[in-house]
């Protein structure tokens, strides 16, 4: 069965902080995706990334980077120099070939970043 | 992409009734699946609504209470019957991206906010 753990429910930073975001997976799949998605206050779910199990290559968008180590089960975010429209919750998911690709969400983290 | 529509975006009803949402996309998708949000929760996975064929429970979610149609390949109804304060969640409608959709790529409409009292 496939699990999503986000081990930190809410994270509070300072502007121009960084703040990194820890997801730990469990499959046994060796085929299976990995995504995060940021839920702003206004509710809807924005999808930031998606990773599959063969490509360990860490990505780097703007201020977001990701960091996926297989060997860890590990698929962890982190916002540099963050600002308040950071502000949201933040869920990692994944999705195995073998389950027809429906979406295990962790429980998320609110990031909260002051002014 | 996809641009999804939710009607309602937020409800308020009494204990006992039932709610339809209905559910809009842009595009024609094969498949089409209704999440839970209860309050300051993650994200549960309803069903799997299939246009020509009934819908797919996921454990814990039986048709009588969350009754799903889907005449067509661009629209969704999910019903939440017998409401109780339990209820209480975001229902959130969400398609396949068109291009991977072997991926588990969701594309999520803004969600209804369902409160009961």
């Amino acid at each position: 069965a496939q699990k999503v753990t986000q081990a930190q429910t809410e994270i509070s930073v300072v502007e121009k902080e960084d703040v990194t975001l820890d997801c730990v997976y469990e499959t046994r799949d060796t085929t299976y995706y990995l995504f995060w998605y940021k839920q702003p206050p206004s509710g809807e779910l924005v999808f930031l990334i998606r990773r599959n199990s063969f490509d360990e290559q860490n990505e780097i968008s703007g201020r977001y980077s990701w960091n996926f180590q297989k060997s860890t089960s590990s698929f962890n975010f982190t916002i540099t120099a963050s600002q308040v429209v950071d502000s949201a919750v933040y869920f990692c998911a994944l999705s195995e070939a073998a389950a027809g690709n429906k979406l295990t969400f962790g429980g998320g983290t609110r990031v909260l970043v002051k002014p | 992409s996809a641009v999804i529509s939710q009607k309602p975006s937020r409800d308020i009803c009494q204990r006992g009734t039932s709610l339809t949402i209905q559910c809009q996309v842009d595009s024609q998708v094969t498949m089409m699946f209704w999440y839970r949000q209860q309050p300051g929760q993650s994200l549960t996975l309803i069903a799997t609504a299939n246009q020509g064929s009934e819908a797919t429970y996921e454990s814990g979610f039986v048709i009588d209470k969350f009754p799903i149609s889907r005449p067509n390949l661009t629209f969704s109804t999910l019903t939440v019957s017998n409401l109780s304060p339990e209820d209480s969640s975001i229902y959130l409608c969400s398609v396949a991206s068109p291009d991977r959709a072997d991926t588990g790529e969701l594309f999520f409409g803004e969600g209804s906010r369902l409160t009961v009292l």
